[in-house]
């Protein structure tokens, strides 16, 4: 079974907006983390934001929040007041507890912010 | 401070063509992983290695050799590539020691052509 599921391929946002980016996951862990990823055009990939699952408050980093909904087991990314540049991909990836070697990706989510 | 570089950059081989890629970090990580990323399916793992001289399979290990002679580098190679070999291919390493929350760094990636 698919542990983290992207279920939207590409969203677009105009600029200076919010979008969420949607991320399920699938565990019989108490104990896991969430992360999130950046991939822009040229590649690389960026750590943006992380979220442990007995974090009492949601992740934030800058514009970047986690909307952590522990009983739905989903992890949205919130992206606020969207910039050119954050067109990309983005990935959301868990760590188990009892697997912390690992690191499992979703498919992904195609961003694309316009003017 | 490099992080995670990985070379060659491109690569086009021909059926059957061996070749390794190279993946070295300066971070004195303990972790390191190899992933391919093909278009629709994410990061999928091929081989880790939680320190120098140990290796281990991921989730698509078949085709693909690993080593890790020195704690740095994190060498992968291909003995007889194959067209389903195409795709870009990605290092990462992290600090490892089992914490929930270490970020893994990623490398620039090497886009492999398999004719």
């Amino acid at each position: 079974a698919q542990k983290i599921t992207q279920t939207q391929p590409g969203m677009f946002v105009q600029e200076k907006e919010a979008v969420t980016l949607d991320c399920t996951y699938d565990t019989s862990d108490q104990s896991y983390g969430l992360f999130w990823y950046k991939q822009p055009s040229s590649g690389e990939m960026i750590f943006l934001i992380y979220q442990g699952s007995y974090d009492e408050q949601n992740a934030t980093e800058g514009r970047y929040s986690l909307n952590f909904q522990k009983a739905r087991k989903s992890a949205n990314l919130v992206i606020s007041a969207s910039q050119l540049g954050d067109s990309a991909m983005y990935f959301c990836a868990m760590r188990e507890l009892y697997n912390t070697d690992k690191l499992i990706f979703g498919t992904g989510t195609r961003l694309q912010v316009f003017p | 401070n490099a992080g995670v570089t990985q070379t060659p950059k491109f690569r086009v081989l021909k059926t059957g063509q061996s070749m390794t890629l190279l993946c070295a970090q300066d971070m004195n990580h303990e972790y390191m992983y190899w992933y391919r990323q093909d278009p629709g399916m994410g990061l999928r793992l091929i081989h880790y290695s939680v320190g120098e001289g140990t290796t281990a399979k991921g989730e698509v290990p078949d085709g693909y050799n690993v080593s890790r002679l020195k704690k740095q580098n994190f060498l992968l190679g291909l003995e007889s590539a194959a067209p389903s070999q195409t795709s870009v291919y990605f290092c990462a390493s992290e600090a490892g020691v089992g914490g929930l929350n270490n970020e893994q760094f990623f490398g620039p990636g090497t886009r492999l052509t398999v004719l």
